[in-house]
């Protein structure tokens, strides 16, 4: 069975810092992968998917990066984070064939 | 952009009672999805309808979707405090690859 992993669950981190959040997807090949960002109480927001190895579509201009050095891994990525940039985010993938969406548990980040 | 809109933004009602959350979207869909969330966790996929589809039922839950009036109601009968939960509407956007999503309704079930 298909199982999705997101780490890590919570993390605090200064402004100005880097920050890396890891994606990887098990029991499956070549998912699509995603990376949404939601704030307090408001829907998700598509920030960055990818439908193949080195293959990044970016949604939303911005300070973070992401990276599929993988076929099942998918990176989350920022040099330098701004207070903005607080939220909990959210990976998941489907197939391609497929419409439904598996989401992974969830980082929430908190810049101060 | 998000294209559906979750009505109402919030909804709380007894145990045992039911819940109705609307969604209206703006373009032309091939299907529409309904999917919940518990606090500070992700998203769990609830059903899929098809824009042929005019209604789904899945144990409690019973889905119905207008393509002519461009909206979807979701139902959960003899609802319980483990429904406590917002709930989301996606549409498949202009590709393959994407979900367009509603903010959410926040459901709570009082005891």
């Amino acid at each position: 069975s298909q199982t999705i992993h997101q780490w890590p669950a919570t993390l605090v981190q200064p402004v100005g810092s880097p920050l890396s959040l890891e994606c990887t997807v098990e029991g499956t090949s070549n998912p699509n992968l995603y990376w949404y960002r939601q704030a307090a109480g408001r829907g998700l927001q598509l920030l960055f998917y990818s439908v193949g190895i080195g293959q990044i579509s970016s949604e939303v201009p911005q300070n973070l990066s992401a990276s599929r050095p993988q076929d099942r891994q998918f990176i989350l990525s920022s040099k330098k984070l701004l207070l903005s940039d607080s939220g909990f985010y959210l990976c998941a993938w489907k197939a391609p064939q497929n419409e439904k969406l598996f989401f992974g548990s969830g980082t929430q980040l908190s810049v101060l | 952009s998000q294209q559906g809109e979750e009505d109402p933004q919030a909804l709380s009602i007894q145990e045992g009672e039911n819940a109705t959350m609307n969604c209206s979207y703006k373009t032309s869909i091939n299907n529409l999805q309904w999917y919940r969330q518990n606090s500070g966790r992700g998203l769990v996929h609830l059903i899929l309808i098809r824009s042929n589809e005019r209604e789904k039922h899945s144990g409690r839950l019973r889905v119905t979707l207008d393509t002519s009036k461009k909206s979807s109601s979701l139902l959960i009968t003899a609802s319980r405090a483990a429904d406590t939960a917002s709930y989301f509407c996606a549409t498949d956007g202009w590709n393959n690859y994407q979900l367009i999503w509603g903010a959410g309704t926040k459901l709570i079930i009082k005891p």
